[in-house]
């Protein structure tokens, strides 16, 4: 079956460290594979997207790379601010527009 | 600049009363997929339309819950009769061809007392 297994939070960090959430998944074929991004009180905006293997997809610092030998698509930033406290959702989209989400991963960001 | 838009954002009612909730895509998506957040379950995928008939509405209790597209530009999500735990934000996404990502409404927040 298809599914996605990321990170539990919650996670906290300080202002300007290092971030990386994990994201594995299961797929039947080839999955294209996006991470999203929650702020309170609003809906799931696109981060980043990678469609085939070894494509790192990035957007605002944000970095992940479709690793097919390791089914994972992993993400990071270098220095995480107040503002990228959110929660994050890796997800996998297969033929047909169908997608899978994982359960979010909430980052809090302190000064 | 192109968003889903969903109507009501916020809902109260009482249990037992018929909720509806619209979400109006992106023109020219041909997806378009309910999901249900709750803190305890996440996001859950309750249904799935694609040129408007439903693909997969596997997730979405059946005996309570309807959802359907009459047009192009609208799709609806009803509840009836509500029950407490119906309480949850429900978002509406849409897509269009294939790969391309699924783009999120700002979601109705359902309060079920």
């Amino acid at each position: 079956g298809n599914s996605v297994t990321q990170m539990e939070g919650p996670v906290t960090l300080s202002e300007e460290a290092f971030l990386t959430i994990n994201c594995t998944y299961t797929a039947t074929g080839y999955p294209s594979l996006f991470w999203y991004v929650q702020y309170p009180g609003e809906g799931l905006q696109l981060l980043l997207k990678a469609t085939k293997a070894d494509d790192k997809g990035s957007n605002k610092g944000f970095e992940a790379t479709y690793r097919k030998e390791t089914t994972s698509f992993h993400l990071e930033k270098g220095s995480v601010q107040v503002s990228d406290s959110a929660v994050y959702f890796c997800a996998l989209m297969i033929t047909g527009n169908q997608f899978y989400f994982g359960t979010g991963t909430s980052l809090t960001v302190i000064p | 600049d192109a968003r889903v838009t969903q109507t009501p954002r916020h809902k109260v009612t009482e249990m037992g009363q018929e909720v509806t909730m619209r979400c109006q895509p992106i023109l020219g998506h041909n997806t378009v997929f309910w999901y249900r957040q709750t803190m305890m379950q996440g996001l859950e995928l309750l249904a799935y339309f694609r040129n408007r008939a439903p693909l997969d509405d596997s997730g979405m209790p059946k005996d309570r819950f309807s959802a359907e597209m009459p047009d192009a530009t609208l799709a609806t999500l009803k509840i009836q009769p509500s029950e407490p735990r119906d309480s949850a934000v429900y978002f509406c996404a849409s897509g269009g061809r294939q790969d391309t990502e699924a783009f999120f409404g700002q979601g109705t927040r359902l309060t079920v007392v």
